[in-house]
């Protein structure tokens, strides 16, 4: 059963875009909701998370937007470079049990 | 100092030989994990282990047994491999049982079934 679905699948943008994206879940339960970063060859690594009691957050030039009466969220990568591109995935859970990923994103940054 | 190591990173073996996948973390996280990531990126949790004691067990075929010697190894191991079994496995840690804080992924091995 699919708990967290997350779109596009893959996204182009050229250096300097706001890729943005999307992700849903469907339990209610849910208080943690990090997206991971992973590089080719490579294990996901965290790199931003946000709490349901906060509509925003920001780290550097990502933000994650969070809507607790739609059960969505999303990331946000301002003035976006090549060295962004990667698989991105959003994932959910409550804090103390196992993590639900999102199926990924595929960024691609080009100059 | 690599926090999560996992080895080997690439494993080729024929269908129903049995092969083991090794993990060690030195950053002393009490809770490790095994993902398996598929050919479409997806990941999906297999196990957990906290301080030794299996917690998660996710609906996996009993042929694949982990086993966590001490907190800081959990392996794993797969009887009988089939193609199907072909993807890259990652082993995580975190500090509590949860993953608040982040889970540090290692760097995957990948299993190719011929």
């Amino acid at each position: 059963q699919q708990q967290v679905k997350q779109s596009p699948q893959s996204l182009i943008v050229q250096k300097g875009g706001i890729p943005i994206i999307n992700c849903a879940y469907e339990n209610t339960a849910f208080d943690y909701f990090p997206w991971y970063q992973q590089f080719p060859g490579k294990g996901p690594a965290l790199l931003i998370a946000i709490r349901p009691d906060v509509s925003e957050k920001k780290e550097g030039r990502f933000t994650i937007s969070f809507n607790k009466s739609a059960k969505q969220f999303s990331l946000h990568i301002m003035d976006s470079q090549p060295g962004d591109s990667a698989t991105y995935f959003c994932a959910a859970s409550r804090t103390t049990d196992k993590l639900i990923f999102g199926t990924g994103t595929r960024l691609q940054v080009f100059p | 100092d690599t926090a999560v190591s996992q080895t080997p990173k690439y494993l080729v073996t024929q269908m129903g030989n049995d092969k083991s996948i090794k993990c060690e973390q030195n950053l002393g996280h009490d809770t490790m994990y095994w993902y398996k990531q598929d050919s479409k990126k997806f990941l999906k949790i297999m196990f957990s282990y906290n301080n030794k004691e299996l917690i998660i067990n996710e609906t996996v075929p009993n042929r694949f047994s982990p086993k966590s010697p001490d907190k800081a190894h959990l392996n794993l191991h797969i009887n009988s491999l089939e193609l199907g079994d072909s993807a890259v496995y990652f082993c995580a840690s975190s500090p509590n049982q949860g993953p608040v804080g982040g889970y540090t992924f290692g760097s995957g091995t990948r299993l190719t079934v011929v």
